[in-house]
């Protein structure tokens, strides 16, 4: 069965410093691996996918995530983050067949 | 395009009473999901459905939780006998494939 973990519940940093968020998966085979999301008072929103080819993927507003299979990771990365990146954001895990599996979220808090 | 519409926005039950959630998936998806979201869990699957029928229900408590896709402009996601622990945001979203997710604004169930 796939699962995803986020081991950081919050994250904190100012703006215009670098922001990673991390994220471990546990998955069988080849996994189809996302970022989503979540504005305050909006609905999940997709900010990247990987599926296969180039391990580092590139998302809308500035974001990028890295495959990692030996460490089974998919981190998310932005060189320098602003305050309208304050929302809570969500991996996920999934193949060709079943539906993604959502790690808990983190809640990235930009400070001015 | 509208987007997912997932109504109503809010509800509030007394426990005990039985609640109804519908979403309208986005025209030409074939596949709907259904995901529960709170504080605590983060976001837990549910349910979901491919070309109307069932495709894996493995996140639905076995008791109280129902959901249907009758055709494919809605699905219903029922539960019998709401209890406080019910309470969360409910999510609905509907895709192409199993891929990238389209998400509703959501359902917030408050059950007193």
């Amino acid at each position: 069965a796939q699962s995803v973990t986020q081991p950081d519940a919050r994250v904190t940093v100012s703006e215009g410093a670098s922001l990673q968020l991390r994220c471990k998966y546990s998955y069988s085979g080849t996994p189809y691996l996302f970022w989503y999301v979540q504005y305050p008072r909006q609905g999940l929103q997709l900010l990247l996918k990987y599926y296969s080819g180039d391990p580092v993927v590139q998302g809308v507003n500035g974001f990028e995530a890295e495959f990692i299979k030996s460490n089974s990771s998919f981190h998310l990365r932005k060189a320098s983050v602003h305050w309208s990146d304050s929302a809570v954001y969500f991996c996920a895990v999934s193949d060709n067949n079943n539906a993604p599996r959502f790690g808990a979220g983190t809640k990235l808090s930009v400070k001015p | 395009n509208a987007g997912v519409i997932q109504t109503p926005r809010h509800k509030v039950t007394g426990k005990g009473q039985e609640a109804t959630l519908w979403c309208e998936p986005i025209s030409g998806h074939s596949a709907v999901f259904w995901y529960r979201q709170t504080i605590v869990q983060g976001l837990e699957f549910l349910t979901y459905f491919r070309n109307q029928a069932p495709i894996d229900d493995s996140g639905m408590p076995k008791e109280r939780f129902s959901a249907q896709m009758p055709n494919q402009s809605h699905s219903t996601l029922k539960i019998q006998s709401t209890q406080p622990q019910d309470s969360a945001v409910y999510l609905c979203a509907s895709s192409l494939d199993v891929e990238t997710l389209y998400f509703g604004s959501g359902t917030r169930l408050t059950v007193l």
